[in-house]
């Protein structure tokens, strides 16, 4: 079985300090990774993907992620936070094998909230 | 790069009526186009799949006759609430996907959503 866990529903930093944003998966095959973003009443925003090349990803915005197969986890961060990456972030885990081949499977979400 | 354009962005209707959003991809072809639903502060939630030429994979729990998904050509695909009621109130995004699942090698690009609010 397939599942995203996105350990935080809500994430509050300052302005200028590092962000981390936690992603735990559980797949029966090796998954395809992604981070979206969304601001309020907009579509996502694809930030970054893995997709079993480097471990270590880069995306816009300053956004990294590293893919931990040991750990399950694709953690997102970002060194220095603005006041515009406030919004949803979600986890996104696709399946590139089996009966749910190319299936997107969403994390609930974490709000990432910026102070001045 | 890849655009996915949805219309309209609101839309307001009364409670019985019918209401049609489009979803387009812009400058690629997308053999199948994905809908979700999204309630307030929640995830997205797959309502259906659909595939150029053929009927729609609907999720379950998904009415089908309610939530009527045509995808007539490999730029176009519409869904249209039928019977609207203010339950159906949400916001509706599409998806779009280029290239062959086979393949692994595909993406799936979204659009910026429809906010339907049913009176």
């Amino acid at each position: 079985a397939q599942s995203v866990t996105q350990l935080d529903s809500h994430v509050s930093v300052s302005e200028g300090t590092p962000v981390l944003l936690r992603c735990n998966y559980s797949s029966s095959y090796s998954p395809s990774l992604f981070w979206y973003v969304q601001h309020p009443n907009k579509g996502l925003q694809l930030l970054l993907k893995y997709t079993s090349a480097a471990t270590l990803v880069k995306g816009i915005n300053g956004f990294e992620a590293e893919f931990k197969k040991s750990e399950t986890s694709f953690h997102l961060t970002k060194p220095s936070a603005h006041m515009s990456d406030a919004a949803e972030y979600f986890c996104v885990v696709r399946i590139d094998r089996g009966s749910t081949l190319g299936r997107l499977y969403f994390g609930r979400g974490t709000q990432l909230t910026v102070w001045p | 790069g890849a655009v996915v354009s949805q219309h309209p962005s609101r839309v307001i209707c009364k409670s019985g009526t019918s209401v049609k959003i489009e979803c387009r991809s812009l400058d690629f072809q997308a053999t199948t186009m994905f809908w979700y639903r999204q309630f307030p502060k929640q995830s997205l939630m797959l309502m259906a799949t659909s595939n150029e030429g053929s009927k729609a994979t609907y999720e379950q729990g998904v009415e089908k006759d309610k939530f009527l998904i045509n995808h007539a050509s490999l730029t176009l695909s519409t869904l249209t609430v039928t019977s609207a009621h203010p339950e159906d109130s949400s916001f509706y995004i599409c998806s779009a996907r280029v290239g062959s699942a086979m393949s692994s090698s595909y993406e799936q690009y979204f659009g910026p959503g429809t906010r339907l609010t049913v009176t």
